[in-house]
């Protein structure tokens, strides 16, 4: 039961243009949203979160977006640099659980052409 | 640079043996838990420590065990390994064992059965 959902396995797009990646849960019971950047052979990289309260948090050239009628949260990235290169994971935590308890998408590569 | 760390980050282990993976959390961060990564997959929850006890477990069977020490670094033993334990193990710390808190990833450790 896959209740994280990243439909799209990798995503291309031009550097200076926007990079959208989308993700989709299934459990009404998450409250909080978080986006990880990872490089190969490096660990996940906490780039942005946002909590069922709102439907919008930006920090920098990172906006995510939670739509919770639709259980649905995307991340852009506006521009894309080369270095954005990298596995995107969206993950989302239960309330009322303990706090570490992630549950994660599959991941999309996105690839930013120079 | 996450503050967590892990030892070792690679290691070679044959069907059947058992191994034990160490994490130090980040400074003030009281809070640990364990995710395995397979490859092409997003990290699965094993487990999670808060002041040095379990504190919630994923679906990981019983040989899939740890500590967590009173200066918060953790251990995650696994016994009687097989085949498909092979994967990257990560420790992620953070403040506090409740939704909300910014979790941190260390660049985990590579284990392969053979």
């Amino acid at each position: 039961d896959q209740q994280v959902k990243q439909n799209s396995p990798s995503l291309s797009v031009q550097e200076g243009r926007i990079s959208i990646l989308n993700c989709d849960y299934t459990n009404s019971m998450f409250d909080y949203f978080l986006w990880y950047k990872k490089y190969p052979a490096e660990g996940p990289t906490f780039l942005i979160s946002i909590s069922s309260i709102k439907d919008k948090n930006e920090d920098g050239r990172f906006t995510v977006f939670l739509n919770k009628s639709a259980k649905h949260l995307s991340l852009h990235i506006v521009p894309s640099q080369p270095g954005d290169s990298a596995v995107y994971f969206c993950a989302a935590s239960p309330a009322l659980e303990y706090g570490n308890k992630l549950v994660f998408g599959a991941g999309t590569i996105l690839r930013v052409k120079s | 640079e996450t503050g967590v760390t892990q030892s070792p980050t690679h290691l070679i282990k044959t069907r059947g043996q058992q191994v034990t993976l160490r994490c130090s959390s980040q400074s003030g961060h009281n809070t640990v838990s364990w995710y395995q990564q397979a490859l092409g997959q997003g990290p699965q929850f094993i487990f999670q420590y808060y002041r040095e006890e379990e504190n919630g477990r994923g679906n990981f069977p019983p040989r899939f065990s740890g500590l967590q020490f009173p200066n918060y670094s953790s251990e995650l033993n696994v016994n009687a390994l097989e085949l498909d334990d092979s994967a990257l193990y990560l420790c992620a710390s953070s403040r506090g064992g409740s939704s909300g808190n910014t979790i941190y990833f260390g660049e985990g450790s590579w284990l392969t059965v053979v």
